[in-house]
């Protein structure tokens, strides 16, 4: 099993390009969350999804977009790209509503320029 | 909104040495508490936890335990060792037994030296 994986590891973007960071899980795991960690903040919750066909905000959304793709996937888009969302980027899985333990991907490194 | 504040790091230590890293946390009801611990170059991986006031959470050596009164998490562990060298964050959620819409501390950076 894979666990929680994301696609890339690395992206470069010149300000106003757009991408999509990818999330996939093999857990089985209903919840499916996207943070960013920047130094000194910790990780802060940008979207969060309870279940398959259901998103929500979290505390930093701004920038963003999310897609329930179905159970296993959970992407993260940035439509026009700005040096603030310069961060590491993870998206982490959860059993049920929420679960007891939070399960991480490796991270995703973007830089936008 | 809920919270959650560690101390700042980098905390150094030598090998075999003693751990603290205090962790104070601020909610309504009665929240969940974790420690998470994400090695170089890594996602974060849940060390320990604990869903009820008074539970103590263990994990490899280290151990945490929950305390409403003082509202506190302090992780710690009595003999540190170099593979220890890592960013720790304590974070809370605010369902209990859930680990839903985590919030997260800053993270502590510990090293350990020979």
């Amino acid at each position: 099993n894979a666990g929680v994986t994301q696609t890339p590891k690395f992206q470069v973007l010149k300000t106003g390009q757009s991408m999509t960071l990818q999330c996939a899980q093999d857990m089985n795991h209903n919840s499916m969350y996207w943070y960013r960690q920047d130094p000194g903040m910790g990780l802060r919750l940008i979207y969060y999804s309870a279940s398959e066909g259901t998103t929500d905000k979290g505390e930093v959304p701004n920038g963003y977009n999310v897609s329930r793709l179905n159970k296993r996937e959970f992407s993260l888009r940035l439509e026009s790209a700005a040096p603030s969302q310069t961060s590491v980027y993870f998206c982490a899985t959860a059993f049920g509503q929420g679960g007891d333990t939070q399960y991480f991907g490796p991270g995703t490194r973007l830089t936008v320029l | 909104g809920d919270s959650v504040t560690q101390m700042e790091g980098p905390v150094t230590l030598s090998e075999e040495a003693f751990l603290t890293i205090n962790c104070t946390y601020t909610a309504t009801g009665y929240p969940s508490l974790f420690w998470y611990v994400q090695y170089p170059g890594e996602g974060l991986q849940l060390l320990l936890k604990a869903t009820k006031a008074d539970d103590k959470g263990s994990n490899k050596g280290f151990e945490a335990t929950y305390r409403k009164e003082t509202t506190s998490f302090h992780l710690e562990k009595g003999s540190v060792q170099v593979s220890d060298s890592a960013v720790y964050f304590c974070a809370l959620s605010p369902l209990s037994g859930t680990a839903s819409k985590l919030t997260f501390g800053t993270g502590t950076r510990l090293q350990v030296t020979l």
